[in-house]
């Protein structure tokens, strides 16, 4: 158990619909980073929040966006949803934004139909 | 671009033996860092063992080992002792120098199997 928790496990949902993807990081982890593994692009690191703030962004579709509160848990949302979107969705949190090994939680599947 | 590249898609081993899964890596960044993730058909990934671009020797973890070859640019993962539980996706993945993030960049991965 990497200590990093995220929810639901698996979700079923209809092309246009919006969802939301939950993360809690390890204990004691201040950044959170979003990953996306499809078929097609393999895994792809999506955004990196510090403590709240937005820390790096990667290929992250403009319908999708995260936040993270002071709680320091993560939300992604994903919007106006599309077949293409179906993949699973890893959360992974760390201590720093650097240097530190990053843990993965054991992700969400998103299937959109 | 920082680029990992896993040219092995798939491997077999025969438990108790050893096998290596190759990794090449592109950067021009003098600082980086290298890790290898195992995921399981559960999905999950599993950190297994990470080498600083500086540190001299070779990182080891229990029966995993990472032969890194600086000037080859490459990081190959080695498996002492294959166990069938050894079965799974493994990517090579490599920090980039942004000391503001940790964000990770994979390979393709290579799926191991180990058979009796």
């Amino acid at each position: 158990d990497s200590g990093v928790t995220q929810t639901p496990k698996h979700l079923i949902t209809a092309t246009g619909q919006r969802v939301t993807l939950r993360c809690s990081p390890r204990s004691g982890d201040l950044s959170v980073y979003w990953y996306q593994q499809s078929l097609d692009q393999g895994l792809q690191f999506l955004i990196q929040y510090y403590n709240g703030e937005e820390r790096a962004k990667g290929n992250i579709l403009e319908r999708f966006s995260a936040q993270q509160f002071p709680d320091l848990h993560s939300e992604l949302n994903l919007s106006s949803l599309e077949l293409g979107d179906s993949a699973l969705y890893f959360c992974a949190s760390s201590v720093g934004t650097s240097n530190t090994e990053a843990f993965f939680g054991q992700g969400t599947r998103l299937t959109v139909v | 671009a920082q680029k990992i590249t896993q040219t092995q898609p798939g491997m077999f081993v025969q438990e108790k033996e050893a096998v290596t899964l190759d990794c090449t890596y592109d950067t021009s960044d003098q600082s980086y860092g290298l890790f290898w993730y195992k995921q399981p058909s559960s999905g999950e990934m599993i950190f297994l063992i990470y080498q600083g671009s500086y540190d001299e020797q070779n990182a080891t973890e229990g029966r995993y080992s990472l032969n890194f070859q600086k000037a080859r640019k490459s990081a190959n993962l080695v498996i002492s002792a294959s166990q069938l539980g050894d079965s799974a996706m493994y990517f090579c993945a490599m920090r980039e120098g942004n000391y503001n993030t940790d964000k990770l960049i994979f390979g393709t991965g290579t799926r191991l199997q180990v058979f009796p």
